[in-house]
């Protein structure tokens, strides 16, 4: 099955600095790579994802980067606000997303990441 | 109507109650998920279902029951719990695969805090 790993478990940063979240994964199947911010007792919402075919996406201060050779991917998140104070989880499927089955997600551990005025 | 709606959003439960939590969208997902989320810890995959048929089980313990009436509605039957089963419990949806310029990833309900006593 999948193994997704994730770094750091806390980040601290100064508002207006930026902040990277990286994760591995074990399954080279693999072909897509979300990213979910979850606030304190609230829901995960996806707030950005990757595809295999493709390196970088960006959207406004979120960026994500996939490097398939070394099974790693990673959240950028420029000009940081203290409402970007939440928890992280980067997820990946077990093998390849295909037509039927749905998709079956394993997260990563989470990344506490605390945005101070 | 861009929602996962889950109910109860709170429960509190003796060991020998029976309940059910239920789940519902209108997007057209054909995919349906359970997921277990304790807290501080990324969620865990539970159930599957894809175009209204049972999928995947995490090898669930048979105290947790789903059911999958219609392609809109999601139950989550709970008998005999422990108190460790406490948690919060997330439904989500999802398209089922990779289709192009579909959206690919989930869409996570408020949860089910539940509490075992």
């Amino acid at each position: 099955g999948e193994n997704v790993e994730q770094h750091p478990s806390t980040l601290s940063v100064q508002e207006g600095d930026s902040a990277v979240i990286k994760c591995t994964y074990s399954d080279s199947a693999s072909n897509y790579f979300p990213w979910y911010k979850q606030e304190l007792g609230k829901r995960p919402q996806l707030i950005i994802d990757i595809r295999s075919n493709v390196g970088e996406k960006k959207d406004q201060r979120i960026a994500v980067t996939l490097n398939k050779t070394a099974k790693h991917f990673s959240l950028h998140i420029t000009e940081t606000q203290p409402e970007d104070s939440a928890v992280y989880f980067c997820a990946a499927p077990r093998g390849p997303i295909l037509t039927g089955g749905g998709n079956k997600l394993t997260f990563g551990t989470g990344t506490q990441l605390k945005v101070e005025l | 109507d861009t929602e996962v709606t889950q109910t109860p959003k709170h429960l509190v439960m003796g060991m020998t109650n029976k309940k059910s939590l239920k789940c519902e969208q209108h997007m057209g997902h054909r995919a349906m998920y359970w997921y277990k989320q304790k807290a501080k810890k990324p969620p865990e995959l539970m159930f599957v279902y894809s175009y209204e048929k049972l999928s995947i089980n995490e090898s669930v313990p048979s105290r947790f029951s789903p059911e999958c009436p219609n392609s809109s509605l999601l139950n989550l039957h709970l008998h005999a719990l422990q108190p460790e089963d406490s948690a919060l419990y997330l439904c989500a949806s999802s398209q089922v695969g990779m289709g192009v310029g579909t959206p690919d990833g989930y869409t996570f309900g408020s949860g089910t805090r539940l509490t075992v006593v």
